[in-house]
């Protein structure tokens, strides 16, 4: 158990549909971050929160948005989903703002989008 | 940014053997090098990293080296075992923004 909870595991909708994915990161970490993995990709990089900021943002469609809440836990809103979003979301969490350590992964959100 | 490479896509390997996953990155700056293990319906978990002043590191049965000249670093796994079937990734980063290679499934074979 990595001690990042992320909700819902599994999500089914519609394209044009919005749906929220949760995050929790380990106790103590200021650090959230989300990637997306795609059937046979690997770990794509979509942003980054520290202590409630955006630090840093990778491939993050402008349909996607992400914010970190003052109690720490991360949202990822994507809209207007396409069948393409279908993916494995993960939340990772870590101590510090930079410079490089180790990523705690939560076990994922899986969205299929119909 | 970053962009890494990762071979083979899949790797097959009779238990007790050993396995070898390369990976190469194209920044030069970059400096840390992890490499993750995701099991089935789990989140990838850190195994090993080896950081740029670093040429080798070793933990049990796995083990890294670093070529910073070639811009390439390896993954060996030796004596595996049935528990060692899963997908790796390897990243490098240079700050905290880690690129990851696109994966290896290892299947160790009984």
């Amino acid at each position: 158990d990595s001690g990042v909870t992320q909700t819902p595991k599994h999500l089914i909708t519609a394209t044009g549909q919005r749906v929220t994915l949760r995050c929790s990161p380990r106790s103590g970490d200021l650090s959230v971050y989300w990637y997306q993995q795609s059937l046979d990709q690997g770990l794509q990089f979509l942003i980054q929160y520290y202590n409630g900021e955006e630090r840093a943002k990778g491939n993050i469609l402008e349909r996607f948005s992400a914010q970190q809440f003052p109690d720490l836990h991360s949202e990822l809103n994507l809209s207007s989903l396409e069948l393409g979003d279908s993916a494995l979301y993960f939340c990772a969490s870590s101590v510090a703002l930079t410079g490089p350590g180790e990523l705690f992964f939560g076990e994922g959100s899986r969205l299929t989008v119909l | 940014g970053e962009n890494v490479e990762q071979h083979p896509s899949t790797l097959s390997v009779q238990e007790g053997d050993s396995a070898v996953i390369k990976c190469t990155y194209s920044d030069s700056a970059s400096n840390y090098f992890p490499w993750y293990k995701q099991e089935l319906g789990k989140g990838p978990q850190l195994i090993i990293d080896i950081r740029s002043n670093v040429g080798e590191k070793k933990d049990q049965r796995i083990a890294v080296t670093l070529n910073k000249t070639a811009k390439h670093f390896s993954l060996h796994i030796t004596e595996t075992q049935p528990e060692d079937s899963a997908v790796y990734f390897c990243a490098a980063t240079w700050d905290y923004k880690l690129s990851f290679g696109a994966g290896t499934t290892v299947t160790v074979r009984a």
